[in-house]
């Protein structure tokens, strides 16, 4: 069973409107990460939460928030998605900062 | 600045050889290097490695780690079609921000 979940699978959005993509875990673990993984390109760390504390990588875009509510749940937020935004997003956990980290799926960006 | 290398950055083989990935890295507050495969979805995790020399193994794969040299391999012996993935390598960068820093990733196809 899948314990890292994202949704959607897929997503297509129209350029400048804001989109948001989710992630869920059953592993309660405190670590929860996101990364952009564009086509033959290395997954780029965006931001990660250590419990309820934010922290944004310094190249990461003002346009990319996150947003995380509770220990199961983590959002990314991309308030005007631009073309260059077209990507994997990968959502990651692990129990803590030494421990390996686990990813769900990924959504697939599409940009109009 | 932080990188990871990976070669050869793509492999074809047969069925039932024996292949070495290879993986260089400079990263700063190195705490551990990760082997992930990636099929058509997220990254699987394979492998961490902390410490220098001791081997890894799972099945037919295995990975070692050489903190002298920076650098780490895995292997993979008798070689089958599901192997058939992107291997990715990944430093993690350890203190507050925990990040990892991937390498671009070796592409292995392996015919029947």
């Amino acid at each position: 069973d899948a314990m890292v979940i994202q949704n959607p699978r897929y997503q297509v959005t129209q350029f400048g409107k804001p989109v948001t993509l989710s992630c869920s875990q059953t592993l309660n673990h405190n670590v929860m990460y996101w990364y952009q993984q564009k086509s033959s390109q290395a997954p780029k760390l965006l931001f990660h939460y250590y419990d309820k504390d934010f922290n944004n990588e310094a190249d990461t875009p003002d346009n990319f928030q996150s947003r995380r509510p509770n220990t199961s749940f983590c959002f990314l937020d991309i308030r005007s998605p631009g073309l260059g935004d077209a990507a994997m997003y990968l959502c990651a956990t692990s129990r803590d900062r030494e421990r390996p980290q686990h990813f769900g799926d990924g959504t697939r960006l599409s940009i109009l | 600045e932080d990188k990871v290398v990976q070669s050869p950055l793509s492999l074809v083989v047969h069925e039932g050889d024996t292949v070495t990935l290879n993986c260089s890295y400079e990263v700063t507050n190195f705490r551990s290097l990760l082997w992930y495969k990636q099929e058509k979805k997220a990254p699987t995790f394979l492998f961490m490695l902390t410490s220098s020399g001791i081997e890894k193994k799972s099945g037919r794969l295995s990975s070692i780690l050489d903190k002298k040299e920076l650098f780490s391999i895995l292997n993979i012996t008798a070689t089958q079609t599901g192997d058939s993935a992107i291997y990715l390598c990944a430093g993690d960068h350890g203190g507050a921000t925990n990040k990892l820093i991937f390498g671009t990733g070796t592409l292995l196809a392996v015919q029947p």
